[in-house]
């Protein structure tokens, strides 16, 4: 059973902090690794995907994949309010589709 | 330009009822995806079209539950003799394909109730 798991949360973090999210998952094969941000309520919205091993940085966010250790994070710097939501982080396994994970839900308190 | 859409956005029926989803992808996105999440919960994949391809059926939970893609564009999921467990949020995505394959953009979703 290939899985992705990720510590359900609530992660709470102060304005203007930077917020860390972890993902590991058990397929040491998989290569493609996404995260999505869903606000209560909303589908889930596509905000990053990382490919190789090392960091991808895209203004605030910077996605880390850790091929060896099989993890994936996701930093949030300089955090805003509006970056409170649930992050899912999914894999690909090579079979044409992604497996999600169940989600951090994160707060960023005032 | 567009998004994915889905329609309803909201469906409520009775308990042995059939429903019928609609979603429509991004145009040009030739692989659409069906997921269902409950309450809380992660998103469970249900069912996948790519182009011309037979589909991965899957993620279907029972063969009550069936989805057609007419002309490689819009897609139906049609659920017969709903249960109350299949109560939840139905959301489609699409993606380009090829090596856009995983990059998926989500519809707004189908909050079903089943009363």
């Amino acid at each position: 059973q290939k899985e992705v798991e990720q510590n359900s949360g609530p992660l709470s973090v102060p304005e203007g902090a930077i917020a860390s999210l972890n993902c590991t998952y058990s397929d040491r094969g998989s290569q493609s690794f996404f995260w999505y941000r869903q606000y209560s309520g909303k589908s889930p919205e596509l905000i990053m995907f990382i490919y190789s091993n090392g960091d991808k940085e895209d203004g605030r966010f910077t996605a880390q994949l850790n091929k060896a250790s099989q993890y994936v994070s996701l930093l949030i710097r300089d955090s805003q309010p509006s970056d409170s939501a649930t992050y899912l982080c999914a894999a690909f396994f090579g079979n044409e589709k992604l497996t999600f994970g169940t989600g951090t839900r994160l707060t960023i308190i005032p | 330009g567009a998004g994915v859409s889905q329609s309803p956005s909201n469906k409520v029926t009775e308990k042995g009822k059939d429903v019928e989803l609609r979603c429509d992808p991004i145009s040009g996105h030739t692989a659409l995806y069906w997921y269902r999440q409950s309450l809380g919960q992660g998103l469970e994949f249900l069912i996948y079209f790519q182009g011309n391809s037979a589909p991965d059926k899957s993620g279907l939970p029972s063969d009550r539950f069936s989805a057609e893609r007419t002309g490689g564009s819009v897609s139906t999921l049609t659920i017969q003799r709903t249960q109350q467990e299949d109560s939840a949020v139905y959301l489609c995505a699409s993606s380009k394909g090829g090596s856009y394959l995983y990059e998926q953009y989500f519809g707004p979703g189908t909050r079903l109730t089943v009363t």
